[in-house]
């Protein structure tokens, strides 16, 4: 089964919109971790905004915010006034574990935003 | 540099021969994983070291693939007989673990190799 499901292949959006990239998860340990990850098209891999299992409040650095809605088990990432810079490709990810070990990060395969001027 | 540092940036090679990518990991990160990225697809797990602790090699597609780390140092991932599948952007990561961490440690990714079968 798909611990990470993200639903949309491909969106488009008007520069200075906001958009919405969807991210569900699925896990039984109550200690986890969501990020988002962003790769532009020269292939890096850009880590975005991260948000624990047990914050209160859902996360925001900059132009992003996660909402995080935990008994749907959802983490999906707001960009707010969109830039022609931010068309890449974006993967939602998720790291379980209680302690030091078992941590191991799952992605999701991606949603790809375009831009549009 | 501060970062992830992964050795080859390109390799092209023939199929059949074998190959070594090598990862040089954060200073102080103890977690380190290698992902395979085919052109236009998400990441697929391969490995992943934590400390001293045996690797989880769940992902390795095949007896081909094999992976080292020596401590919390430099890893190398070794493909053998390598065929044209294999043909990819190979990620490495490394990430901090400490007690205190509940999970809030990203990865830092690596530029990748990009392996070219021919």
């Amino acid at each position: 089964a798909q611990k990470i499901t993200q639903t949309q292949p491909g969106m488009f959006v008007q520069e200075k919109e906001a958009v919405t990239l969807d991210c569900t998860y699925d896990t039984s340990d109550p200690s986890y971790g969501l990020f988002w990850y962003k790769q532009p098209s020269s292939g890096e891999m850009i880590f975005l905004i991260y948000q624990g299992s047990y914050d209160q409040q859902n996360a925001t650095e900059g132009r992003y915010s996660l909402n995080f809605q935990k008994a749907r088990k959802s983490a999906n990432l707001v960009i707010s006034a969109s830039q022609l810079g931010d068309s890449a490709m974006y993967f939602c990810a998720m790291r379980e574990g209680r302690d030091n070990y078992g941590q191991n990060f799952v992605f999701g395969p991606g949603t790809r935003l375009s831009v549009l001027p | 540099g501060a970062g992830v540092s992964q050795s080859p940036s390109n390799k092209v090679t023939e199929k059949g021969k074998d190959v070594e990518l090598r990862c040089d990991p954060i200073s102080g990160h103890t977690a380190l994983y290698w992902y395979r990225q085919r052109l236009g697809q998400g990441l697929e797990f391969l490995i992943y070291f934590q400390g001293n602790s045996a690797p989880d090699k769940s992902g390795l597609p095949s007896d081909r693939f094999s992976a080292e780390r020596t401590g919390e140092s430099v890893s190398t991932l070794t493909i053998q007989r390598t065929q044209q599948e294999d043909s990819a952007v190979y990620l490495c990561a490394s990430s901090r673990s400490t007690g205190a961490d509940k999970g809030n440690q990203p990865q830092h990714f690596g530029d990748g190799t990009r392996l070219s079968i021919l």
